[in-house]
Formats: structure tokens, C-alpha cells, sequence
């Protein structure tokens, strides 16, 4: 059945240091990943994307690595701040399906 | 503003009385679907729907309904609430993001609903 009051997973850093959030997925038909982050109250927000044909994607300050191979996937955070506290939520999806599966999250808190 | 918007933010109910959640978006996407966060958990999809008259299961569709008569309006019904579907609910349409190639997910703010 249901747990009730599962914990995500916490990430904690200091402001400055680089964060590394990992997320496993299991489908091996997806072929295209995403990385969102929620914060407290409001709705996930998009980060950074990747497609399947690529294993790495920069953005600003953000970077996300995809490994196929043992079908996992990391995103970067340089410099992390504390605006940076939130949890970050891997996303996979099947773009023959259209169907977008989300893994639990991860919880980034950010020390000053 | 680009937006996705639901309504209401709260809810508190009892079990058995039905209820309505509305969705909303202003961008013209074809796709919008529904999703359910329970702690510890990522979201779930309830339903989906590609297109106007076009709707289709998620993964946890038992004891929801959706209806899409226009583009633009994505309702969420529950016709006789659980208190198992307490949870946070939100809606989202996907289309091209300003400039791009890529399609993106656009979210809702959600809704807290409670069920007693």
C-alpha cells in the first residue's frame, strides 16, 4: 500500500559549492529527459532539457549529463544559491507515447 | 503573461460531494493533462488530452474525469471524492517554448485538495 510521509531525498551544500542532483530512470524507450525544480508553493518550473542522441547539455549555471548505458541522468548546479533551495524533479518521456513519467524528487537545501 | 491557471488554490471537501477543479491556458497548446503530487512521490499523470474532444488515461486515472470542449479549458471533475485523493493537484500544457524547437511543459500553481 501507500507510505504515508515518505521523506524525499536532501541534498544539502553551501552557497558556492556545486550541487549534483542524480536521478535513475527505467524506461529504455525514452528518449527525451528533463529536469524540473519546484518551489515551496507553486508548480514545477523547467530547468533544462536533453535529448536522447546527446549525453551532455549546458545551460546558465546548469548542466545536464545522460548516461544511456545505465540509463541515469545528473544535473549540475555551479555556484549554487540560496534561490537555488527546492526540490528538483527528473522527467523522462517517450516522445513515440508522449508520455512524460516523473521520478520522486530530490530535496536541495542550500546553506548560507 | 503566458500562463497556466487553476482554480481554486484550496479545497477542502467532504467525501461523496462533487467537485470541479479548473485549468486554464492562454498560450493555444493543444496538449494539457492533469497531475497528482502526493509527498514523496513525483507527479503522477491522471489524464491527458491532445487535442479538443480528445482525452486519454494517465497513469491514475480511477475516480477522476476530465472534459476538453475547447482548446483553451481543461477541468478536473471528481464525481463522488475519496479521501485518498487528498492531494496536490496540478494542471499543464505543453507546446513550444518562445524561440524554440523544443516543446515544454507549462504548470499550473496547483491545488490543495482535502477530502474529509
Amino acid at each position: 500500500g501507500e507510505s504515508v510521509g515518505l521523506h524525499l531525498p536532501t541534498l544539502s551544500v553551501q552557497e558556492g559549492d556545486n550541487s549534483i542532483i542524480n536521478c535513475a530512470y527505467s524506461n529504455s524507450a525514452s528518449d527525451y529527459f528533463i529536469w524540473y525544480k519546484q518551489e515551496s508553493g507553486k508548480g514545477p518550473q523547467f530547468i533544462i532539457d536533453i535529448r536522447s542522441n546527446m549525453d551532455k547539455r549546458q545551460g546558465q549555471r546548469v548542466t545536464v549529463l545522460l548516461n544511456k548505458t545505465v540509463k541515469h541522468l545528473s544535473l549540475q548546479i555551479a555556484a549554487t544559491q540560496p534561490g537555488d533551495s527546492a526540490v528538483y524533479f527528473c522527467a523522462e518521456m517517450d516522445t513515440g507515447r508522449r508520455a512524460l513519467t516523473f521520478g520522486s524528487g530530490t530535496r536541495l537545501q542550500v546553506q548560507p | 503573461e503566458a500562463q497556466v491557471t487553476q482554480n481554486p488554490r484550496y479545497l477542502i471537501t467532504v467525501t461523496g460531494k462533487k467537485l470541479t477543479v479548473t485549468c486554464s491556458q492562454n498560450m493555444n497548446h493543444e496538449y494539457m493533462s492533469w497531475y497528482r503530487q502526493d509527498p514523496g512521490r513525483g507527479l503522477r499523470q491522471i489524464y491527458y488530452s491532445m487535442n479538443v474532444e480528445v482525452t486519454d488515461k494517465g497513469d491514475v486515472p480511477e475516480g477522476y474525469k476530465v472534459s476538453r470542449k475547447e482548446k483553451r479549458n481543461f477541468p478536473l471533475i471528481l464525481e463522488s471524492p475519496s479521501p485518498n485523493q487528498t492531494s496536490l493537484y496540478f494542471c499543464a500544457s505543453k507546446g513550444l517554448a518562445a524561440g524554440t524547437n523544443n516543446e515544454k511543459l507549462f504548470f499550473g500553481s496547483g491545488t490543495q485538495l482535502s477530502v474529509l
